[in-house]
């Protein structure tokens, strides 16, 4: 079956931009999360949602925002990009249900670069 | 302090060896991750823990919820292995947070 697929997978934009990532689940999978990763600051969390809601965030700016659509697809959005915001954005779906955690399948990720 | 602490930063195996990557958290958790990451940035889930030892052929993974302490062991180890290992703690609904990776490279 397919994987997780993120598009674009790579990008450029200038600071001030605004900037929109996707993310296709795995079929079936109702969860989707997004993470950043950056030399500095390693991997984070940004959010998770499932069905269609946001259940967790990260400890990032409001610039930071996500959807999720009812064929789960995953999109998230960052305005006014800064140079900082320069990383390798990572989504990860998983099924999602009951309380316990679920494993976890990534794509391999948007590389946005912010000049 | 970091809430997930991981040792070694940086690992040099010949080919062949025994290695152990080692994961301490300080958080309560769910579950706990081992995750791989080749150049390129792709991530591949390894395991997944809540309790005990999981292994999947040369690897082998195991928590200790009360010491708050996981390893990761490869045996005989491959040049193919080289890549990044991270660990990371769910604590709750995918809201992972990350070790800060150990950099394994394993020579012929």
């Amino acid at each position: 079956k397919a994987g997780v697929t993120q598009t674009p997978r790579y990008l450029i934009k200038t600071r001030g931009q605004q900037v929109t990532l996707s993310c296709s689940p795995i079929s079936g999978h109702r969860s989707v999360s997004w993470y950043q990763q950056t030399p500095g600051q390693g991997l984070q969390f940004l959010f998770e949602y499932f069905s269609e809601t946001q259940r967790n965030k990260g400890n990032f700016p409001g610039r930071f925002s996500g959807r999720q659509f009812s064929n789960s697809r995953s999109e998230m959005n960052v305005s006014t990009l800064e140079l900082g915001d320069s990383a390798l954005y990572l989504c990860a779906s998983s099924l999602g249900t009951g309380t316990g955690a679920n494993v976890l399948t990534f794509g391999a990720g948007s590389r946005l670069t912010v000049l | 302090k970091n809430e997930v602490e991981q040792s070694p930063q940086n690992l040099t195996a010949q080919e062949g060896e025994f290695i152990t990557i080692n994961c301490s958290y300080s958080v309560g958790i769910s579950a706990l991750h081992w995750l791989q990451q080749h150049p390129g940035g792709g991530i591949v889930s390894l395991f997944m823990l809540s309790s005990g030892k999981k292994k999947h052929g040369r690897l082998i993974a195991t928590i200790n919820i009360q010491e708050k302490h996981s390893s990761l062991h490869i045996t005989a180890s491959h040049p193919r292995d080289s890549a990044v290992y991270i660990c990371a703690v769910d604590r709750a609904g995918n809201m992972l947070t990350f070790g800060g990776g150990t950099r394994l490279m394993v020579k012929p």
